[in-house]
């Protein structure tokens, strides 16, 4: 079965800082997605990425892909508050039918 | 921005009971998917439904899951006899295309007791 690896798991990190979330998966998939999930909350999507090479950036956040490595990347520039949620990476399957999900990345940044 | 919208936003149930959770999907998306999230935990995949028919299941889809759209506009998920491991928030989801992503509903919070 499909593996959607992210880490870390929890990231304490002080506002300002910058910082990286790191997704693996398992498959052949050339695209990936990125959802912010606060707590209590839906899944909101921040990136859709669809080919090999992408880069998309959104304010402090910017996610990149490499389907060769099957690695994509969250970076985050100069933390804020607002920034805390939980971020998870999606793959998916090879039918296109579902999305396999990262465990997510629990980010709490510190004022 | 058009959005999924899913109704009741949390339900309380006893165990044994049935319970129905319902979404209506974007106007003109196509696809349409449950997922569910146990407290904490990652986001697990239950059923994907196209053209009126199941596209896959996960194992988690047993009989006692059904999905159905009984209008042009609902997107319902059934359970018939629930047992407290059904506690969950239960997204709902849908796409014009496939490969494209998803847009995801706020999300129903059940509870069995």
């Amino acid at each position: 079965e499909l593996k959607v690896e992210q880490n870390p798991l929890f990231l304490s990190m002080q506002e300002g800082k910058n910082y990286t979330i790191y997704c693996n998966y398992s498959t052949t998939s050339d695209r990936l997605y990125w959802y912010r999930q606060d707590p209590g909350k839906s899944l909101e999507s921040l990136f859709v990425l669809l080919s090999n090479g992408a880069v998309k950036q959104e304010g402090r956040l910017m996610a990149s892909l490499d389907t060769k490595a099957r690695l994509s990347t969250l970076h985050i520039t100069a933390a804020v508050h607002d920034l805390s949620a939980t971020y998870f990476c999606a793959v998916d399957s090879d039918n296109f039918n579902k999305f396999y999900f990262g465990s997510g990345t629990k980010l709490n940044v510190k004022p | 921005e058009p959005e999924v919208t899913q109704t009741p936003s949390h339900q309380v149930t006893q165990m044994g009971q049935e319970v129905i959770l319902r979404c209506v999907p974007i106007s003109n998306h196509l696809y349409f998917y449950w997922y569910r999230q146990i407290l904490g935990q990652k986001v697990e995949f239950l059923v994907s439904f196209y053209n009126n028919e199941i596209s896959e299941k996960s194992e988690i889809f047993d009989d006692q899951f059904s999905v159905e759209r009984p209008d042009g506009s609902n997107f319902t998920l059934k359970i018939r006899s629930t047992k407290l491991e059904d506690s969950a928030m239960y997204f709902c989801a849908s796409s014009e295309v496939t490969g494209s992503g998803y847009t995801f509903g706020s999300g129903t919070r059940l509870t069995v007791v």
